[in-house]
Order: C-alpha cells, then sequence, then structure tokens
C-alpha cells in the first residue's frame, strides 16, 4: 500500500528557511518521479517542484524558482522540499505526490500525501 | 506560462443528471504524438486530489466509466453522464505540456 508522510511545517517569519520530507513506503521508491504541489487556505492546487526518477532533472513553478530546491535520497525513499526567502505568500499545505508511472518525466499525479502545513508570517 | 481557465467555477447539479466542466489553456497542448496534455483530478471534502482523466481522454484505473474526458489543443471538457451523490468536490484540469499548471477549480454541489 502505498504511503507518502510530509512532515517538517510550522511557523516561519518571512526570509527564513524551512525544510520539508516526504517519507515513501509501499512502491519502489527510486522508480517514480516525485512532486510537491501546495494548497494556500482556502484556495485552490498549485504545482510547485517535480524531480525525475533518477534525480538528474528538476523544475519548478516561476514563483520558486531561485529559492526552492526540491532533491531525493532513495537510500531514504525520502523527497525534500528546501525552501528559503519564505515569502508570506508560501503559506499553504504542502503535499508531496508519486507519478502515475515508472521512469516516467512529469507524469500524471497519482498518490498524494495528507500534507504539511507551513505558515510564513512575523 | 501557460494558464488554464475553467467555466463554470460551480455548479449544482441532481443525481442522475449529466453535468459539464469546461477548460481552456492559453496555448495548445497537443503533443506531436496526438496526445493531449491535460489531466482531470477531483478533489473531495476533506480528501487529498484524485486522478481522473490523463492524456486528455484516458481514465485513471478505477475511475467509473460515467467520467469522460474530450476536446483537444486548447479546449477540454469533463461530462459526467450521470452523477451520482459521491461526485461532489472540486474538479481541477491541469496542464501538463509546460512543468504543470492547475486551473482555478469548480465546485460541483449535489443537489
Amino acid at each position: 500500500q502505498v504511503q507518502l508522510v510530509e512532515s517538517g511545517g510550522g511557523v516561519v517569519q518571512p526570509g527564513r528557511s524551512l525544510r520539508l520530507s516526504c517519507v515513501a513506503s509501499g512502491f519502489t521508491f527510486n522508480n517514480y518521479g516525485m512532486h510537491w504541489v501546495r494548497q494556500a487556505p482556502g484556495k485552490g492546487l498549485e504545482w510547485v517542484a517535480v524531480i525525475s526518477y533518477e534525480g538528474s532533472n528538476r523544475d519548478y513553478v516561476d514563483s520558486v524558482k531561485g529559492r526552492f530546491t526540491i532533491s531525493r535520497d532513495d537510500s531514504k525513499n525520502t523527497v525534500y522540499l528546501q525552501m528559503d526567502s519564505l515569502r508570506a505568500e508560501d503559506t499553504a499545505v504542502y503535499h508531496c505526490v508519486k507519478d502515475l508511472e515508472k521512469y516516467k518525466w512529469n507524469d500524471p499525479l497519482d498518490y498524494w500525501g495528507q500534507g504539511t502545513l507551513v505558515t510564513v508570517s512575523s | 506560462e501557460i494558464v488554464m481557465s475553467q467555466s463554470p467555477l460551480s455548479l449544482a447539479v441532481t443525481p442522475g443528471e449529466p453535468a459539464s466542466i469546461s477548460c481552456r489553456s492559453s496555448q495548445s497542448l497537443l503533443y506531436s504524438n496526438g496526445y493531449n496534455c491535460l489531466e482531470w483530478y477531483l478533489q473531495k471534502p476533506g480528501q487529498s486530489p484524485q486522478l481522473l482523466i490523463y492524456f486528455g481522454s484516458i481514465r485513471a484505473s478505477g475511475v467509473p466509466d460515467r467520467f469522460s474526458g474530450s476536446g483537444s489543443g486548447t479546449d477540454f471538457t469533463l461530462q459526467i453522464s450521470r452523477v451520482e451523490a459521491e461526485d461532489g468536490g472540486i474538479y481541477y484540469c491541469v496542464q501538463c505540456l509546460q512543468r504543470k499548471t492547475f486551473g482555478q477549480g469548480t465546485k460541483l454541489e449535489i443537489k
């Protein structure tokens, strides 16, 4: 059974950093690309970042480019989102999401974690 | 950046009746292989989103056949042939040609 469990959220001041983690189980982690998708309170969904199954390709939504970094550690079945220079508009629940199929790039979004809340506020 | 626009933003449907949601992209989502890079998701209240349709018209595993996706290029439609009580929630179209971009969402209320 696929499980994705996020952690690392919390309250942080503008300009500070936070690192989110997502531990995966129930599938062969290093065969799948992984995404981060966020949802601001009461708002719609926004895709944030993707990393390829082998870790060599990454891409980001324009609003976080240069501030956020997605990475993965296949030995720990974990994907990370390093968030620097945080802004109030980054406040959201952050979900990690698994690609639908193996060895694909930017595949449909399959299993979602329950998310971790990041609040950027002074 | 490709911008996605959905309409209507909300609708209320009686069980057994059909429903239709439109989605328009700011540029063509048609791949050279003939597929459209367009996905549909449903987020039920209090739940994570679930994939309904990908490549414009392919139903994801386990999705009832009352859901269908159609369209090409910049104009797409999600149709529910006969709405059921469990279909309530927010529907999102997503382009996957350049990264991913979600539409604003369409809230489906079951009367």
